[in-house]
């Protein structure tokens, strides 16, 4: 299956600081999603990229469609306790219906 | 407004013994999917659908079966289970590549 790797794996930050995690791939992909998922529930789709480029923002979150197709990223401004969670990114390739998954970004937001 | 409902949250299962994990979705959406979630690591597609009557298999389809008779529900069949099969499974429905969205999650232990 396709590789999609998250940086950082974990992140320990303050509250009220800027947060950014990015996701790459070798392959090309034509659609990118940026998923939190909060513990033992399921994902919540927070951004979805249809285009190279592309920036989007919902809210206090900013995501990007890398111009090589090959990666993507999300940023949270001013980070409240409440984003604390698991960020993973899913990418669609060119062909075919499936959704690759990376192995999610952990935020830990401090008081 | 449900969204995407999986039956049941948690389960245990022995060795060898067979079970339904049920999903339905009332937002009218044509594609359905089943992923798997190992601790730690992100989702992993199992089966998918893109419509009543068609089934296709993900990264990992070894040991699962689906149907999909409606447009509504997606069932996913363990018959023989094994403990490589605990896992946390996530149920999603999306309109083509749009609205992703997820179920809770199904909680299986294999013992």
């Amino acid at each position: 299956g396709q590789q999609l790797n998250q940086s950082p794996q974990s992140m320990f930050i303050q509250e009220g600081e800027d947060v950014s995690m990015n996701c790459t791939s070798s392959s090309i992909f034509n659609t990118w999603l940026w998923y939190k998922q909060d513990p033992g529930e399921g994902p919540v789709l927070l951004i979805a990229l249809y285009k190279a480029g592309e920036l989007t923002s919902n809210g206090r979150l900013t995501a990007q469609f890398g111009i090589t197709r090959k990666d993507s990223f999300l940023n949270i401004s001013a980070s409240i306790p409440s984003d604390v969670g698991i960020y993973f990114c899913a990418g669609q390739l060119t062909t075919g219906n499936q959704f690759y998954f990376g192995t999610g970004t952990s935020l830990t937001v401090i008081p | 407004n449900a969204g995407v409902t999986q039956t049941p949250k948690f389960r245990i299962l022995k060795i060898g013994q067979s079970m339904t994990l049920q999903c339905t979705q009332d937002m009218n959406h044509n594609y359905m999917y089943w992923y798997r979630q190992d601790p730690g690591m992100g989702l992993k597609l199992i089966y998918y659908s893109v419509g009543a009557g068609i089934t296709d298999k993900g990264e990992v389809p070894n040991g699962y079966n689906v149907s999909r008779s409606t447009t509504e529900d997606f069932p996913l069949r363990l018959e023989l289970a094994a403990p490589s099969q605990t896992s946390v499974y996530f149920c999603g429905s999306s309109y083509m590549y749009y609205g992703y969205t997820f179920g809770s999650g199904t909680r299986l232990t294999v013992v």
